[in-house]
């Protein structure tokens, strides 16, 4: 099945720097990414919708400034929390669908990366 | 009322048990269903579609009534294994769109 490969998987960083997420599609080509946040024993909510060549669709109450989403290729996105606050600490996951296989309608995660914000 | 709503649990059943999830949803134009398994820390897997006219999956059996827009999810002959978080999930009509995830139903399946 497709693949959506995740880096890193966990990152401790320092109040005030920022951290850069990377997800990509291995043997799939994404037009459309997409970041959701789980805080603990919450569920999946969306953040972003990442657009490749194109400006990201924010969530409401999501900080486009903060939250920074570049989308620069076929097979990459990346999501960057910048000047991060403990309060980012969460469990940050990507995905995305074979854009040949849309009306399977399956998501594929990246594995995930747990930021960790001191 | 929130997009897709479930029973958050948690659901303790021995080993063996039969048991049922249900979920509803709140858009009537949604046109794909599905349910995800979710282990601790780990990212979401799907488990399985769930097609109008229902379908098995094995030991997984899920069931979709769209007149009264709830979703189901019956797992027999439970096993430790199947401990773990099922999402219910939901995908927007049409296009390129994001799914709608349910904060998920916590089953521990225990000896």
């Amino acid at each position: 099945g497709a693949v959506v490969s995740q880096h890193p998987s966990r990152v401790i960083c320092k109040s005030g720097t920022s951290v850069k997420i990377e997800c990509r599609s291995l043997d799939f080509q994404a037009t459309t990414m997409f970041w959701y946040r789980q805080f603990p024993k919450q569920s999946l909510m969306l953040m972003a919708t990442s657009n490749e060549g194109s400006k990201a669709t924010y969530e409401q109450g999501v900080e486009k400034d903060k939250f920074l989403i570049n989308h620069a290729s076929l097979t990459l996105s990346t999501l960057t929390v910048t000047s991060a606050h403990p309060e980012d600490s969460s469990f940050y996951i990507c995905s995305a669908r074979d854009q040949t296989q849309m009306n399977t309608g399956e998501l594929f995660f990246g594995e995930g990366s747990r930021l960790t914000v001191l | 009322r929130k997009e897709v709503e479930q029973d958050p649990g948690p659901f303790n059943v021995p080993e063996g048990a039969t048991v049922a999830f249900n979920c509803t949803y709140s858009n009537s134009a949604s046109q794909s269903f599905f349910w995800y398994r979710q282990d601790c820390r780990k990212e979401p897997k799907l488990l399985m579609s769930v097609y109008s006219s229902g379908n098995e999956d094995g030991r997984f059996t899920a069931q979709l009534n769209r007149a009264s827009q709830y979703i189901s999810l019956l797992i027999r002959d439970s096993k430790l294994s199947d401990s773990a978080t099922y999402l219910c999930v939901v995908n927007a009509p049409s296009g390129n769109t994001p799914l709608v995830f349910g904060k998920g139903t916590r089953l521990s399946v225990i000896a």
